[in-house]
């Protein structure tokens, strides 16, 4: 049971270009909402995470938009560079717990 | 400085064969895990250990043995591989908060395992 489901599988935008990814959740007890960034070869790195007492948080050009309503949380990059090309997976998990449960993942490819 | 690292980073072995790799992070985080990311990039968490205590144990065969000599040690230990067992085999980290709930994961650069 795949219980955060990511789209699109894969994108590709212009430099310069918004990047949109989005994150449908199930389980209403996670309450922590990471988006993790890896480069081929390299293991996943934090980019940038949420709780869900703020709908939005934004760091440069990586903004994370939460909607707890709909259960749906996205990763926006703006002004998107070649050097962003990476797969980004979104993930959660509860305050309980340490288990993150990650998304399918989502190969940005960014042209130049 | 490697936050966390894994040896070997290839391994390249027949079926059958008996294997381990190896996991030590020097953040002083009191929580290690293993992932595996088959080929189509899905991460999925394996185990966790919690100052050397098995915490999550998903559904993996048991021919997968973790072993944390101390808390910042967690190796993967694998019997009798079988050629769905080849994927990267990535060790991470984090520092569980004492209110509940865990900070950032650290991920090791990954063990490209091929069973042939």
């Amino acid at each position: 049971q795949q219980q955060v489901k990511q789209s699109p599988q894969s994108l590709i935008v212009q430099k310069g270009g918004i990047s949109i990814i989005n994150c449908a959740y199930e389980n209403t007890a996670f309450d922590y909402f990471p988006w993790y960034q890896q480069f081929p070869g390299k293991g996943p790195a934090l980019l940038i995470a949420i709780r869900p007492d703020v709908s939005e948080k934004k760091e440069g050009r990586f903004t994370i938009s939460f909607n707890k309503s709909a259960k749906q949380f996205s990763l926006h990059i703006m002004d998107s560079q070649p050097g962003d090309s990476a797969t980004y997976f979104c993930a959660a998990s509860e305050t309980s717990g340490s288990r993150l449960t990650f998304g399918e993942g989502t190969q940005l490819t960014v042209n130049p | 400085d490697t936050a966390v690292s894994q040896t070997p980073k290839y391994l390249v072995t027949q079926m059958g064969n008996d294997k381990s790799i190896k996991c030590e992070q020097n953040l002083g985080h009191d929580t290690m895990y293993w992932y595996k990311q088959d080929s189509k990039k899905f991460l999925k968490i394996m185990f966790s250990y919690n100052n050397k205590e098995l915490i999550i144990n998903e559904t993996v065969p048991n021919r997968f043995s973790p072993k944390s000599p101390d808390k910042a040690h967690l190796n993967l230990h694998i019997n009798s591989l079988e050629l769905g067992d080849s994927a990267v085999y990535f060790c991470a980290s984090s520092q569980l908060f004492r209110g509940g709930g865990t900070d950032t994961q650290y991920f090791g650069p990954g063990t490209r395992l091929t069973v042939l």
